[in-house]
C-alpha cells in the first residue's frame, strides 16, 4: 500500500517565480494537512482540508500561499512570487477521518524548496 | 540524504542502552501529545501518543511519560538500536481536541555501535 507521496522532491526557484507542490494522500483519507519545516525546526501547520473543503488556513504565512484540493484527494500548495524566506521543506500529511484528536497523521517525504 | 536539522540538541547513547528524550510543551490546555521520529530526507513517522488523562503509555520498546504539572513529556526507548538514530519531535494539539499539531524543536539521537 502506498503512503503519502509528494512531488517534486526538490525544487529550486528563482526569487519571484511561482511554484506548485503536489501531494497525493493515502487513498480514502478524508483529512489533509500541509506543514512547513525550516531547517533545524519542527514542522509548522499551514492549512487543513476535510475532503475538498479548506477548513483552516490560519497557518499560511501570507497571501502568496494558496492551497487547493478540488476533488478531495490530490492537493496542491502554490506559492506565488517566491521569496528567500520561503525556502523550507513542505510536508503533507493525511489521516483517515475528519480532523479530530487521536487519529494518526501520516506524513509524506516532503518537498525541499530552495529559493535563490 | 539531507540533514533534518544541523543545530539540534543531540543525545548520544551506546547501542543497547536506554534513551530518554525530553520535551517541554507550551500550552497547558493541550490534551493530546505525540512523539514523531524523523530520519534524514523523510517525513515524520508516528511513534506513540498519549492523552492528557494518562500519565504513562507503553508501546513496543517505547514509553511516553506525561507530567502536566510541569508541562513535561518524555520518550523512553529501551535497548536503543542503530536504527533508532534520527531526530525526535514531540507535538501537542493546543487543547479543545484540536487536530492542529504544534511541534517542538526536536532532539537528535545518535546511537554509537
Amino acid at each position: 500500500g502506498a503512503g503519502v507521496s509528494q512531488s517534486p522532491r526538490y525544487k529550486v526557484a528563482k526569487r519571484g517565480q511561482d511554484v506548485a507542490l503536489r501531494c497525493d494522500p493515502i487513498s480514502g483519507h478524508v483529512s489533509l494537512f500541509w506543514y512547513q519545516q525550516a531547517l533545524g525546526q519542527g514542522p509548522e501547520f499551514l492549512t487543513y482540508f476535510q475532503n475538498e473543503a479548506q477548513l483552516d488556513k490560519s497557518g499560511l504565512p501570507s497571501d502568496r500561499f494558496f492551497a487547493e484540493r478540488p476533488e478531495g484527494s490530490v492537493s496542491t500548495l502554490k506559492i506565488q512570487r517566491t521569496q528567500q524566506e520561503d525556502s523550507a521543506v513542505y510536508l503533507c500529511a493525511s489521516s483517515l477521518s475528519p480532523g479530530t484528536v487521536g487519529l494518526e497523521q501520516y506524513f509524506g517525504p516532503g518537498t525541499r524548496l530552495t529559493v535563490t | 540524504g539531507e540533514s533534518v536539522g544541523l543545530h539540534l540538541p543531540t543525545l548520544s547513547v551506546q547501542e543497547g542502552d536506554n534513551s530518554i528524550i525530553n520535551c517541554a510543551y507550551s500550552n497547558s490546555a493541550s490534551d493530546y501529545f505525540i512523539w514523531y521520529k524523523q530520519e534524514s530526507g523523510k517525513g515524520p513517522q508516528f511513534i506513540i501518543d498519549i492523552r492528557s488523562n494518562m500519565d504513562k503509555r507503553q508501546g513496543q520498546r517505547v514509553t511516553v511519560l506525561l507530567n502536566k504539572t510541569v508541562k513535561h513529556l518524555s520518550l523512553q526507548i529501551a535497548a536503543t538500536q542503530p536504527g533508532d538514530s534520527a531526530v525526535y519531535f514531540c507535538a501537542e494539539n493546543g487543547g479543545d481536541s484540536s487536530y492542529k499539531l504544534i511541534f517542538g524543536s526536536g532532539t537528535r539521537l545518535l546511537v554509537r555501535p
